[in-house]
């Protein structure tokens, strides 16, 4: 079975800095795809970020870009220029779309991160 | 607007009694999931639906019931056998037919046992 670890429940940085929140899964499977998901106070759901497997390439989206290490099974998150709309729960995800657990879409207990001013 | 709907926002049962929780969407989506989110355990996954008429049971089933009669609905049951109701909880839908597409969340429901 697939399972997803995020080895840091909370976490804070200066407003302006830089922070990398870390995230592993286990999985046979070789095609998958990555998510990071930011949950504000309002506890909406919100995708960050996501990246395919097959993709050497790390994604990037503006302020936030992930180190995809599909041999060490890593996926973190590297928030640059960390701003106070940045405070909120981030989730890891996993989906694959093969195997016995196809379209199980698994999360991380989360990390909660917090921007200081 | 295309979207996922959750209802109720509050919802609040007695001890014993079931209740059902309501999710739709109209993004034409083929995947449903519903989640439990309590304090420090993240997303649990409780069933899960990839087209009308199946759907599969998640970590923590047990004392939950699900059906799906439409695409556009998923609604999920808590039964009086599910010991510790009192929750957060998430329902999500995704187009199953292309692995990169992320989840789309409705805003939730807080059940609480009184």
């Amino acid at each position: 079975a697939q399972t997803v670890t995020q080895s840091q429940p909370e976490m804070s940085v200066q407003e302006a800095e830089t922070v990398t929140l870390s995230c592993t899964y286990d999985t046979s499977e070789n095609n998958y795809y990555l998510f990071w998901y930011k949950q504000p106070p309002s506890r909406q759901m919100i995708l960050v970020i996501r990246q395919e497997a097959y993709k050497q390439q790390n994604a990037t989206e503006n302020r936030f870009s992930v180190n995809f290490q599909k041999a060490a099974k890593s996926f973190s998150l590297k928030i640059s220029d960390s701003q106070l709309g940045d405070t909120a729960m981030y989730f890891c995800a996993f989906i694959s779309n093969y195997g016995g657990s196809q379209g199980n879409l698994i999360f991380g207990k989360g990390t909660k991160l917090s921007v200081k001013p | 607007d295309g979207g996922i709907t959750q209802s109720p926002k509050y919802l609040f049962r007695k001890e014993g009694q079931n209740v059902t929780l309501s999710c739709e969407q109209n993004l034409n989506h083929d995947a449903m999931y519903w989640y439990r989110q309590d304090p420090g355990q993240g997303l649990r996954l409780i069933y899960y639906s990839q087209i009308v008429n199946d759907f599969q049971k998640g970590d923590i089933a047990e004392g939950y019931s699900v059906s799906r009669e439409k695409k556009e609905s998923f609604p999920l049951t808590v039964t009086s056998a599910q010991k510790n109701p009192t929750a957060f909880y998430l329902c999500a839908s995704r187009d199953a037919g292309q692995g990169t597409t992320e989840a789309f969340f409705g805003q939730g429901t807080r059940l609480t046992v009184v």
